[in-house]
């Protein structure tokens, strides 16, 4: 079992809509979880991060938590064409410092 | 806040030959910074961990002779790709943590051509 997996894509969404996208991760004792934005040919950037369960709104942006599930997700609301890229899914490791594990991504695509 | 820069942004180097890339915290210290490779089309692939003054962590099957780290000051680490060759092109990022909560912030990386 992947340590962070993310269904790949692409997730094609109509601009003004809500994308959602998921994350499942396999170690229960995990804390810290970010959301990622990577688009082609540049390196990360930090969307959000969240450390408890529920909702974190910001912007356009909401992450959420449910940690007895082990999954988070984040929504994108009214999406625009801008916001097409990857979003990769990251969690902090265990006992490990500030290390992260990262899942593939997720390519999105919000279409005009 | 939270600018890393990275030197060079790309670069084309013969077979052999070694090449060093720079990574910097412009506007906070990092205590930690991170070195990670990816490939076309697939996810960040970590290298290395490096604390400020002490010896990198490499992650399990990254040669810690051919890719040489050093972290010497709190806003300072570089990557040395050692006799480089063809298999090593890839886009080279490095991420810095120190602000707080385990958040790690990239820099634009480098994308390495060896021939």
């Amino acid at each position: 079992q992947k340590e962070v997996e993310q269904n790949s894509g692409p997730l094609s969404v109509p601009e003004g809509a809500i994308a959602s996208l998921n994350c499942t991760y396999s170690d229960r004792v995990s804390q810290s979880f970010f959301w990622y934005r990577q688009y082609s040919g540049k390196s990360p950037e930090l969307i959000m991060s969240i450390y408890s369960n529920g909702d974190k709104e910001d912007g356009r942006f909401t992450a959420q938590l449910n940690k007895a599930s082990q999954y988070v997700s984040l929504l994108i609301r009214d999406s625009q064409p801008s916001d097409s890229a990857t979003y990769l899914c990251a969690v902090k490791r265990r006992n490990s410092g500030y290390a992260l594990n990262f899942g593939k991504g997720t390519s999105l695509l919000v279409t005009p | 806040g939270a600018v890393v820069s990275q030197h060079p942004s790309w670069v084309i180097c013969k077979s052999g030959t070694s090449v060093k890339i720079e990574c910097r915290s412009l506007d906070f210290q990092a205590t930690t910074m991170f070195w990670y490779r990816q490939f076309p089309k697939q996810s960040l692939m970590l290298m290395a961990t490096s604390n400020e003054g002490s010896k990198a962590t490499y992650e399990q099957g990254v040669e810690k002779d051919k890719f040489l780290i050093n972290h010497a000051s709190l806003t300072l680490s570089t990557l040395t790709v050692t006799s480089a060759h063809p298999e090593d092109s890839s886009f080279y990022i490095c991420s810095a943590s120190g602000t707080s909560a385990f958040e790690q912030y990239f820099g634009p990386g480098t994308r390495l051509t060896v021939t």
